[in-house]
């Protein structure tokens, strides 16, 4: 079965407002993670990872916050545009990937 | 461009058939490995090509199998079609010193 997981199929989000994007895993030896955009028709696009020595990492306009504790990881996109629009996958990496099923975002003017 | 390009970016295949879809990796990437994305899944691992040898495995059936040339392109092959075979096949390069990159996909139709 899948190691990683996300809570919400969907998110609509207000252009301008921040989005949150959830995250779960079940594996407690994961230690790598990264988080892709996948927009239509283009495979997933890098945005940021985190190692499991870290607890937050900031990029532009976004930030990725790692809750060891409940195996729990979470994307925050600032000041949301219409060119975030597209589908959300957190990622356990070891020697493969291993994708949750992702979030959709939609961006509303 | 120097990133990941996958050939064809469609086709349609019949039951039984066989497919081979080919790609490409980033200039500077030595290790190709190959995803199948179900429509409204995440991608799921096949398998991974380094130095010309399958290194890693995921959960496929022998129907699927590979191949990586000198040069470092790869090549995935699938016998024996399935309805459930159609998917968006995707490519994925990386060294020990990059991370991965991954191409836009071929959307394969098994009819």
């Amino acid at each position: 079965g899948e190691s990683v997981g996300l809570h919400l199929p969907t998110l609509s989000v207000q252009e301008g407002d921040n989005s949150i994007i959830n995250c779960a895993y079940s594996n407690s030896a994961s230690d790598y993670f990264i988080w892709y955009k996948q927009e239509s028709g283009k495979g997933p696009q890098f945005i940021i990872d985190i190692r499991s020595n870290m607890d937050k990492r900031q990029g532009q306009r976004v930030t990725v916050l790692l809750n060891k504790t409940v195996k729990h990881l979470s994307l925050q996109i600032a000041a949301t545009q219409p060119g975030d629009s597209a589908v959300y996958f957190c990622a356990e990496s070891d020697y493969k990937l291993s994708f949750g099923a992702g979030t959709t975002v939609t961006v509303r003017a | 461009d120097a990133g990941v390009t996958q050939s064809p970016t469609h086709l349609i295949k019949t039951r039984g058939q066989q497919v081979t879809l080919r790609c490409s990796p980033k200039s500077g990437h030595d290790t190709v490995s190959w995803y199948q994305q179900a429509l409204g899944q995440g991608p799921q691992f096949i398998f991974q090509y380094y130095e010309e040898e399958e290194r890693q495995r995921g959960n496929f059936p022998d129907r699927f199998s590979g191949h990586q040339f000198p040069n470092y392109s790869s090549e995935l092959n699938v016998n024996a079609l399935l309805l459930g075979d159609s998917a968006l096949y995707l490519c994925a390069s990386s060294s020990a010193r990059d991370g991965y990159t991954f191409g836009s996909g071929t959307r394969l139709t098994v009819v």
